[in-house]
């Protein structure tokens, strides 16, 4: 399975923007590059994903390089609530869910 | 709408113990179902994955096992619990799209302590 490279860990002051880095350059053409995040003691959540075209929702944004060996997620205004560990994964058909450790992101008041 | 239940919260039990987690979804049919671990202060492992019914993928060769005696039920099992399974344990599912990238959803997990 195709791997990512994360920062282990990221500060960022509250009501900033955030740019959480991926590194996947060994991802496949139907490769899909998906976000999760996961809250102290929760299961991770969903935060956004894609193929080739950089997208929004109302959550982030995923900047993908044009050559998608890497790839940005994007929090506009940090708030003490985004405080989380980002996983940056990637999927494809027939292949599984594979976490690595993260990036663990403080959020400063 | 589409739930994942997951229980117990959390679990002490001694070593050498057996270990029944069990996990349902509700709203869906056929989904692929996951069972995940994340030792302390470490990332997820998958542990066990199913397509369907009686259709178990181990990733992990380690003293647990997986089962599927219903569409939208998945259990995690062991004969006799180790201090190494101590861990945050994680259900999820996502819909069968047949090859469509989907969401993954996650139960709230259940704290297991092996004493």
């Amino acid at each position: 399975d195709a791997k990512t490279t994360q920062p282990n860990s990221m500060e960022s002051n509250e009501e900033e923007p955030v740019h959480l880095p991926c590194n996947h350059s060994t991802i496949s053409g139907t490769d899909y590059i998906h976000w999760y995040r996961q809250l102290p003691s929760q299961g991770p959540e969903y935060v956004i994903h894609g193929l080739t075209s950089n997208v929004n929702n109302r959550m982030a944004s995923l900047a993908i390089a044009e050559d998608r060996k890497s790839s940005t997620l994007i929090l506009h205004r940090a708030t003490l609530r985004d405080a989380a560990v980002y996983y940056c994964i990637l999927w494809n058909t027939g292949n599984q869910f594979y976490f690595g450790t993260g990036t663990s992101l403080t959020v400063i008041p | 709408s589409q739930t994942i239940h997951q229980w117990p919260a959390t679990l002490v039990q001694p070593v050498g113990s057996p270990l029944s987690l069990e996990c349902t979804v509700e709203g869906t049919s056929n989904p692929n179902l996951y069972w995940y671990r994340q030792a302390a202060g470490r990332g997820l492992q998958l542990l066990f994955y199913s397509i369907g019914i009686d259709q178990i993928s181990s990733e992990v060769p380690q003293n647990l096992s997986a089962s599927r005696p219903q569409d939208r039920q998945f259990i995690l099992s062991s004969k006799k619990l180790l201090l190494s399974d101590s861990g945050f344990y994680l259900c999820a599912w996502t819909p069968d799209l047949g090859g469509r990238s989907e969401k993954l959803f996650f139960g709230s997990g259940t704290q297991l302590s092996v004493l």
